[in-house]
């Protein structure tokens, strides 16, 4: 079935730091994929996606690029800050699922010090 | 406009006692999910609802979890009777009918915590 696997966490970085936290997917087909964030006491929020090879996602100074070849959505960052601290979870979905099932990685925590 | 709202924030029952969970998804969004996250896990799909009809229950665990989803808008999550294992945080989230890259929207998920 179609699956995500992390980096396992936690990253613990100072600011001003390179971020990269690794992903990996299975699924049939070509999937949507996704980089959510989970700051402390909120609820999930959509940090970036990209739905086909090669696409770059980007937000916040965050990036992710598609690699169908590696089967892979690793999320970047060049300069971390203290403010970035979190839990990033990728996730996907698949044509099989009508694109409507998200599958979720375990998630990976960033702490990031002054 | 307005997000997906959950309540409550958090309950504390013993186990063997019923819970339930409200949600209320953003306006004019077909389809509703339920997540259950462990502490430490990712979100876990246990039911998801097209309109008032539902699409995909295979994780849940219907001997003691049941949803509805009346008129095809609020939610409601039941756990009878509760077990220690059911700790977790519940997340509610809603999207339009489904396409290449749409996005999900979650509440801020009602953490239960059974003793």
């Amino acid at each position: 079935g179609d699956s995500v696997t992390q980096m396992e966490g936690p990253v613990t970085l100072s600011e001003e730091a390179f971020l990269t936290i690794n992903c990996t997917y299975t699924a049939t087909g070509y999937p949507s994929l996704f980089w959510y964030v989970q700051y402390p006491g909120e609820g999930l929020q959509l940090l970036l996606k990209a739905t086909k090879a090669d696409d770059k996602g980007s937000n916040k100074g965050f990036e992710a690029t598609y690699r169908k070849e590696t089967t892979s959505f690793h999320l970047e960052k060049g300069s971390v800050q203290v403010s970035d601290s979190a839990v990033y979870f990728c996730a996907l979905s698949a044509p099989n699922t009508g694109f409507q099932k998200l599958v979720f990685g375990t998630g990976t925590r960033l702490l990031v010090s002054p | 406009e307005a997000g997906v709202a959950q309540s409550p924030r958090y309950k504390i029952i013993e186990k063997r006692q019923s819970v339930a969970f409200w949600c209320n998804p953003i306006s004019g969004h077909a389809t509703l999910y339920w997540y259950q996250q462990i502490l430490g896990q990712g979100p876990k799909l246990l039911i998801q609802f097209q309109n008032n009809g539902v699409v995909d229950d295979s994780q849940l665990p219907k001997d003691r979890f049941s949803a509805e989803r009346l008129k095809g808008v609020d939610s409601t999550l039941k756990i009878q009777p509760a077990k220690l294992e059911d700790s977790a945080v519940y997340l509610c989230a809603s999207s339009t009918l489904g396409h290449q890259g749409t996005e999900a929207f979650f509440g801020q998920g009602t953490r239960l915590t059974v003793v």
